[in-house]
């Protein structure tokens, strides 16, 4: 089975510094990968997606990930985070066919003044 | 447009007592539908997700089970709570092929008292 591994579980970062969380999944096949984003008190959002072609995907809000097949990584990164991004950042993952979509454990990120 | 219904929002029940959280999607048809549990610090469990009327895989043993009577309904179930079913309780649809996001309902906080 598949599963998806986020390593920071808490990050606090000041305004304006840099982002990059990091996810790792264990699937050999061909994968969707995802990051959604929980901002306090809101339901779950999608921030982008990758599923095929250029593996650096841009989301909403100027963040971006990179899918590197052969790290099996997905990391999200922001260049600088403000802080409005105070939020948990769920990764996830399926595979090809009706596999149920797979989440990490999150990372709180805290963006302080 | 499509939009996910899940109620109620809150929910305090006694040990022993049964339970029934119920989710509806509007505006599309045969989509996969999932039920989480979100707790701090685990992330979202998958804990039940379904491809179609009456097919159900179980992701996690415990003292829950699902149903899908109808083709947008999606019901989770227990005839007797234990104070360990406290959490926050989402569902989700996608569409019928795993390259598509998953939309998330605005959850079930559950106290098991």
């Amino acid at each position: 089975a598949q599963s998806v591994s986020q390593h920071n579980h808490h990050v606090i970062l000041s305004e304006a510094a840099s982002l990059e969380l990091g996810c790792n999944y264990s699937y050999g096949g061909t994968v969707n990968l995802f990051w959604y984003v929980q901002y306090p008190g809101q339901h779950l959002q999608l921030l982008l997606k990758y599923f095929s072609g250029d593996p650096l995907v841009k989301g909403i809000k100027g963040f971006e990930a990179e899918f590197i097949k052969s790290k099996f990584s997905f990391n999200l990164r922001k260049p600088s985070v403000q802080w409005s991004d105070t939020a948990e950042y769920f990764c996830a993952v399926s595979s090809s066919g009706n596999t149920p979509l797979v989440f990490g454990k999150g990372t709180r990120l805290s963006v302080i003044a | 447009s499509q939009t996910i219904h899940q109620w109620p929002a809150t929910l305090v029940q006694p040990v022993g007592s049964p339970l029934s959280l119920e989710c509806t999607v509007e505006g599309t048809s045969n989509p996969n539908l999932y039920w989480y549990r979100q707790a701090a610090g685990r992330g979202l469990q998958l804990l039940f997700y379904s491809v179609g009327i009456g097919q159900i895989s179980s992701e996690v043993p415990q003292n829950l089970s699902a149903s899908r009577p109808q083709d947008r309904q999606f019901i989770l179930s227990s005839k007797k709570l234990l104070l360990s079913d406290s959490g926050f309780y989402l569902c989700a649809w996608n569409g019928g092929t795993a390259n598509t996001e998953a939309f998330f309902g605005q959850g079930t906080r559950l106290t098991v008292v």
